[in-house]
């Protein structure tokens, strides 16, 4: 089946620093990746929308500036946290649509833990 | 409106019994999917089954099958023959026509803990 990675899969950072998340699509190419936020013990919150080649579209209430995505490629997408605070700790999942499949087809990667001290 | 509830919380089952997750969705478009994913405490999301707004039987995938009800908008998620492996959260899904069928509403999820 299709895999998505992340890196890292764990991340600390200190409050104000920036932190860069990656998601990958191994063996297909993705033209839509997708940004979710998970707080402890709650549901996947869609942040974004990031297609290849254009910029994302963002959820009511997902600052632009404080998370960036780029999707550069077709297998390939960035979630930067800027200037990180202690209320950005969370877990970030990325889901990724193959571009041949069906639209059933959305596969996540494995997450990524961010800690801001 | 909520577009997915989940009114369980957490649920215990014993092992080697059936088990009926609820999901209730909220949806005025014709064409839609709902999904079942299981996420274990290690975080990844694993999908289970699909279901669509069309089909007009119940999937099937191993020990999961969805009880999709039209009518009363449930999609609920039956285990069968629990196993402990099957300890873990479940969300239900939905992704309507709209936004090229990108987008995915979730439920606030159901932990399962089996017993041995």
């Amino acid at each position: 089946g299709a895999v998505v990675s992340q890196h890292p899969s764990r991340v600390i950072c200190k409050s104000g620093t920036s932190v860069k998340i990656e998601c990958r699509s191994l063996d297909f190419q993705a033209t839509t990746m997708f940004w979710y936020r998970q707080f402890p013990k709650k549901s996947l919150m869609l942040m974004a929308t990031s297609n290849e080649g254009s910029k994302a579209t963002y959820e009511q209430g997902v600052e632009k500036d404080k998370f960036l995505i780029n999707h550069a490629s077709l297998t390939l997408s960035t979630l930067t946290v800027t200037s990180a605070h202690p209320e950005d700790s969370s877990f970030y999942i990325c889901s990724a649509r193959d571009r041949t499949g069906s639209y059933n087809e959305q596969f996540f990667g494995p997450g990524t833990r961010l800690t801001v001290l | 409106a909520q577009k997915i509830t989940q009114t369980q919380p957490g649920m215990f089952v014993q092992e080697k019994e059936a088990v009926t997750l609820d999901c209730t969705y909220d949806t005025s478009d014709p064409s839609y999917g709902l999904f079942w994913y299981k996420q274990p405490s290690s975080g990844e999301m694993i999908f289970l089954i699909y279901q669509g707004s069309y089909d007009q039987q119940n999937a099937t995938e191993g020990r999961y099958s969805l009880n999709f009800q039209k009518a009363r908008k449930s999609a609920n998620l039956v285990i069968s023959a629990s196993q402990l492996g099957d300890s873990a959260m479940y969300f239900c899904a939905m992704r309507e026509r709209d936004y090229n069928f990108n987008k995915f509403y979730f439920g606030s999820g159901t932990k399962l803990n089996v017993k041995p």
